[in-house]
């Protein structure tokens, strides 16, 4: 079946130190979305993206999504503690099947 | 306007009970959306309604769950009889469409001893 892997699992950084974390699909998906979690708290939409290597930026995060429509990757340049959580990626098929890979939490030292 | 609203936010039972957990999605939303999210699992989708209609339970994971969506203001996940392995954080989602971001609800704390 259909899977979305996530690496890394863990990322541990100093601030003001970049951040990339990346989704790999079985399959071509139609769209693929990204999701913060802070400790505690519930999953927050931040974007999607949908054309063959489209690339979208939110202030210090940059989005990329590969030309095969199988992968995606979120960056972080210079983080600060408020980038704290756990960054999930959700892929949409076709098929209309839904998701989400295992996470990346990142922390980081101040 | 009020978000995506669960309840109850924590529940504690005991096994062999029945647990029922509730959701309002966003007014207008079409779609909803139940997960699981447990430590070693992660986050797992259940079920996903569209126009109030199931289309997606393959990720039920067995008989003693069930899930309904009888208006679009309304849905309740359903276990029964509850173990102490679905002990976990229930979120429910919606969205307008699938070609813009979910909205999740704050969760359920479920614990069954």
């Amino acid at each position: 079946g259909q899977q979305v892997m996530q690496i890394p699992q863990y990322q541990h950084v100093q601030e003001g130190e970049d951040f990339t974390t990346y989704c790999n699909s079985s399959t071509t998906l139609s769209n693929i979305q990204w999701y913060k979690q802070r400790p505690g708290g519930h999953p927050v939409f931040l974007i999607q993206l949908v054309k063959s290597g489209e690339v979208k930026k939110q202030k210090r995060l940059t989005f990329q999504f590969g030309e095969a429509k199988k992968n995606s990757s979120l960056h972080i340049t210079a983080t600060q503690t408020t980038d704290v959580g756990t960054y999930f990626c959700a892929g949409y098929s076709s098929a209309s099947k839904i998701i989400f890979g295992s996470g990346t939490r990142l922390s980081i030292r101040p | 306007d009020a978000g995506v609203i669960q309840s109850p936010r924590h529940e504690v039972t005991e096994m062999g009970q029945e647990v029922t957990l509730r959701c309002k999605p966003i007014s207008g939303h079409d779609y909803l959306f139940w997960y699981r999210q447990t430590m070693m699992r992660g986050l797992e989708l259940l079920i996903y309604f569209n126009n109030n209609v199931p289309i997606d339970d393959s990720g039920m994971p067995e008989d003693r769950f069930s899930a309904k969506m009888p208006n679009a203001s309304f849905s309740t996940l359903k276990i029964q009889p509850s173990e102490p392995r679905d002990s976990a954080v229930y979120f429910c989602a919606s969205s307008l469409g699938t070609s813009r971001g979910q909205y999740f609800g704050p969760g359920t704390r479920l614990l069954v001893l």
